[in-house]
């Protein structure tokens, strides 16, 4: 079990440029969580999908952020015209079920660094 | 929405003395468990604690804590601290279809 993996580790980007985020969860886990970290806010919820199916984008910045998951094996998170307050480290999680409070198995995180 | 609150920051410790770590909540869906996750440098943050049953003491790694549903409490404790734990330490309460709310994160550095 490789755990979940998130590629790429750094990523540093100019403003207005994109980033696009890539993670893998673990095989056999039906739900993917992204969030991310700093030191200001701790860890924020971003979205997460069940079953490939979004379920709750709440803490997604509405104008530039957007996640997918195309099949159970990935998920990106994609970031347009990034900004310097983006910077930030995120991290992707999974999770064998969705009901009963399972613990969620994180990923090392990408760190993206907006120049 | 739920919110979990880490008042301290940064908690300093001499190794072999006792270290506790506050968290609160608040929660107006219904809440099904409690976590403390671990976060060593360079790594993944990964569950150290987890519960869902009020007034029961929950035991993993030395480290301690109990559900207070009617203080809305989940401190974690440990009586003799090491050097090995110093790491970022994580409150967290998972509500319906395991979204997790994070703290802000208490950061322990423990002195030899």
């Amino acid at each position: 079990n490789a755990g979940v993996i998130q590629t790429p580790r750094h990523k540093v980007t100019g403003k207005g440029q994109e980033a696009t985020l890539w993670c893998e969860p673990i095989s056999g886990h039906s739900a993917v969580f992204w969030y991310r970290q700093t030191i200001v806010q701790g860890l924020e919820f971003l979205t997460y999908f069940r079953n490939q199916a979004p379920i709750d984008d709440s803490g997604m910045p509405k104008e530039r952020f957007s996640a997918q998951m195309p099949n159970q094996s990935h998920s990106t998170l994609k970031i347009q015209s990034t900004q310097p307050q983006d910077s930030a480290v995120y991290l992707c999680a999974s999770s064998s079920r969705t009901s009963s409070a399972e613990t969620l198995y994180f990923g090392s995180g990408t760190r993206l660094t907006v120049l | 929405g739920d919110s979990v609150t880490q008042t301290e920051g940064l908690v300093t410790v001499t190794e072999g003395l006792p270290v506790k770590l506050n968290c609160t909540y608040q929660t107006t869906y219904l809440t099904i468990a409690f976590f403390w996750y671990v976060q060593y440098l360079n790594e993944a943050p990964q569950v150290l604690l987890r519960s869902s049953t009020d007034n029961k003491r929950t035991e993993h790694q030395g480290f301690h804590a109990t559900l207070h549903k009617s203080s809305s409490s989940f401190h974690l404790q440990k009586s003799s601290a090491q050097l090995s734990d110093s790491a970022l330490y994580y409150c967290a309460l998972a509500s319906a279809g395991n979204k997790l709310t994070f703290g802000i994160g208490t950061r322990v550095l423990v002195r030899p």
